[in-house]
């Protein structure tokens, strides 16, 4: 069975401090992985990807992740949150590359 | 280039009749996915279009939902009878075959009174 779990519902962070959003992943197969980021009244936009090549992953707005196979995680890290990033944050496993299990999301708050 | 639409954008209706919601995946883009999104809740998986194979439909959650796509373009869901728990927002997302990020619309509001 495959599913995802977003450990923390909600984050609040200081601007300009470490952003760790956390994702933990059950899967059958060997998984692709996506974060994706909804801002409020906007559509859901692909922050990065892992698709079995390397284990850290770069995205967009200073955004990484990091695959851990051992730990069955895949955290979204940033070394220093913007205002800009306030946001819901969706982990998303595909273990086929055909279906998509969503996690429930982690809303995140920056303050400043 | 045009990325995914749908409309309505809201739709307000009263409980026991139906509604349709409209898809328009990006051009080219062979997969066709539609999700509900609950309040505070992540994404329902509903159905799954990939070129022309049968659709995958595990996640409509009642013989009420149904989907087709036409063409292996527009794609159109349908509930019927509509009940309140139905009031959600209702997102489209397509993928162009082979690639893994899915591209998604603005959503359609949901509203059943």
């Amino acid at each position: 069975a495959q599913s995802v779990t977003q450990l923390d519902s909600h984050v609040s962070v200081s601007e300009g401090t470490p952003v760790l959003l956390r994702c933990n992943y059950s899967s059958s197969y060997s998984p692709s992985l996506f974060w994706y980021v909804q801002h409020p009244n906007k559509g859901l936009q692909l922050l990065l990807k892992y698709t079995s090549a390397a284990t850290l992953v770069k995205g967009i707005n200073g955004f990484e992740a990091e695959f851990k196979k051992s730990e069955t995680s895949f955290h979204l890290t940033k070394p220093s949150a913007h205002m800009s990033d306030a946001a819901e944050y969706f982990c998303v496993v595909s273990p086929t590359g055909n279906q998509f299990y969503f996690g429930t999301g982690t809303s995140l708050t920056v303050i400043p | 280039g045009a990325g995914v639409s749908q409309s309505p954008s809201n739709k307000v209706t009263e409980k026991g009749k139906d509604v349709e919601l409209r898809c328009d995946p990006i051009s080219g883009h062979t997969a066709l996915y539609w999700y509900r999104q609950s309040l505070g809740q992540g994404l329902e998986f509903l159905i799954y279009f990939q070129g022309n194979s049968a659709p995958d439909k595990s996640g409509l959650p009642s013989d009420r939902f149904s989907a087709e796509r036409t063409g292996g373009s527009v794609s159109t869901l349908t509930i019927q009878r509509t009940q309140q728990e139905d009031s959600a927002v209702y997102l489209c997302a397509s993928r162009l075959r082979g690639s893994g990020e899915q591209y998604f619309g603005p959503g359609t509001r949901l509203t059943v009174t």
